[in-house]
């Protein structure tokens, strides 16, 4: 069955320092989303993205992340200037058609520790 | 604001048992998940219902719409089974419960 990946599995990054999480949809899926679980607490919606650009952010999702599709296969995440409460687990989910018609199949994770 | 509340928080059964786990939200949805979390953080997507009822071999959810409020409930609880349930909906986003945390006993 087709999955959605996502590299690295672990990353660790210097405060201030930027990321990239990078996800890999399911390849006939057309809508896309980030989500984040800090440690202990509920998985939070970030950002969806369809037709090449942002269909929804949350009040998270603020200026210093943002979201690409650089070809036409990868989905990522960039934190710009990293801070200790990024510290999360990011998850990247796709769907083939928007939120309300299909579930979403979701990738493992990236865990992300800030230091 | 909408809220998604799970309920119990933390549940342990033996194996065998007949397991439900609640879900109750407070505004108009579109449809509602179930999501399973393995202990590594993976996430898997069990259902989506907007009314009515799915099964899916042990597990079967409901969901009823006038009193905003679904189940899961999963029949002859296994080890394997033991994971964090979590109950999202589809207000434009998903928004998602804290999560229900099952230990299952051999």
């Amino acid at each position: 069955e087709p999955e959605v990946t996502q590299t690295p599995s672990h990353q660790v990054t210097q405060m201030g320092q930027e990321v990239i999480l990078r996800c890999v949809p399911i390849s006939n899926h057309l809508y896309f989303y980030w989500y984040r679980q800090i440690l202990g607490q509920k998985v939070e919606f970030l950002v969806s993205f369809y037709n090449n650009e942002i269909s929804e952010k949350s009040e998270i999702f603020d200026d210093q992340f943002s979201v690409e599709r650089p070809d036409g296969s990868n989905f990522t995440l960039k934190i710009r200037s990293t801070k200790l409460e990024d510290s999360a687990m990011y998850f990247c989910a796709s769907s083939g058609q928007g939120i309300v018609n299909q579930p979403q199949h979701f990738g493992d994770g990236t865990r992300l520790s800030i230091l | 604001k909408n809220e998604v509340e799970q309920s119990p928080q933390n549940l342990t059964a033996q194996e065998g048992e007949f397991i439900t786990i609640n879900c109750s939200y407070s505004v108009g949805i579109s449809a509602l998940h179930w999501l399973q979390q393995h202990p590594g953080g993976g996430i898997v997507s069990l259902f989506m219902l907007s009314s009515g009822k799915k099964k899916h071999g042990r597990l079967i959810a409901t969901i009823n719409i006038q009193e905003k409020h679904s189940s899961l409930h999963i029949t002859a609880s296994h080890p394997r089974d033991s994971a964090v349930y979590i109950c999202a909906v589809t207000v434009g986003n998903l928004i998602f419960g804290k999560g229900t945390k099952l230990s299952v006993k051999p």
